[in-house]
């Protein structure tokens, strides 16, 4: 149980243009749900915290109108890249929290998604 | 907010060799402590937890223990596997259950 997915895998686009990032909870409700971005030395940064309803809290430095989340229910959150640049490629991760019965911390990350701005 | 130190890595370690990472954190408050493993091509998952001083996470053969004294959550294994390369993170739960990871810590096992 506790599967989160993301879609696509890996995406390229052109500099310029937006591009959107997928990410489901697919046997639970996540009530939050968490953005993450990797750089190429593998940390990780927090991007953004959603909560199902309610407009997302971004971290100091994340640009909020360049990375649009919205978390329009409780199995789907959606992170598009607005006016990408090649700067903005990178691996993008999100997590779920909030199944039921498990603890409220316990986060549930997805595969991450690749995206590649040529 | 919450923050993280790992030991920079990679870890490059034959299979069967003792594995030691060392983590120290800095937080409010007493928080619960998690290892976090990302095997290549993979999404993170949760390898180990404590939720208060002196607990011992374990999982796997993987050990770590909450000492709030020095601050840290060092994660240990007696015999490491080729199947244990990967990257490992540690985390302090913060507010609102987010995670503040660290550089994470690459381990390479050769056989």
């Amino acid at each position: 149980g506790a599967v989160v997915s993301q879609h696509p895998s890996w995406v390229i686009c052109k500099s310029g243009t937006s591009v959107k990032i997928e990410c489901r909870s697919l046997d639970f409700q996540a009530t939050t749900m968490f953005w993450y971005r990797q750089f190429p030395k593998q940390s990780l940064m927090l991007m953004a915290t959603s909560n199902e309803g309610s407009k997302a809290t971004y971290e100091q430095g994340v640009e909020k109108d360049k990375f649009l989340i919205n978390h329009a229910s409780l199995t789907l959150s959606t992170l598009t890249v607005t006016s990408a640049h090649p700067e903005d490629s990178s691996f993008y991760i999100c997590s779920a929290s909030g199944a039921s019965g498990i603890p409220s911390y316990e986060q549930y990350f997805g595969p991450g998604t690749r995206l590649t701005v040529t | 907010g919450n923050s993280v130190t790992q030991m920079e890595g990679p870890v490059t370690l034959s299979e069967e060799a003792f594995l030691t990472i060392n983590c120290t954190y800095t937080a409010t408050g007493y928080p619960s402590l998690f290892w976090y493993v990302q095997y290549p091509g993979e999404g993170l998952q949760l390898l180990l937890k404590a939720t208060k001083a002196d607990d011992k996470g374990s999982n796997k053969g993987f050990e770590a223990t909450y000492r709030k004294e020095t601050t840290s959550f060092h994660l240990e294994k007696g015999s490491v596997q080729v199947s244990d390369s990967a990257v490992y993170f540690c985390a302090p739960g913060g507010n609102f259950n987010k995670f503040y990871f660290g550089s994470g810590t690459k381990l390479n096992v050769k056989p």
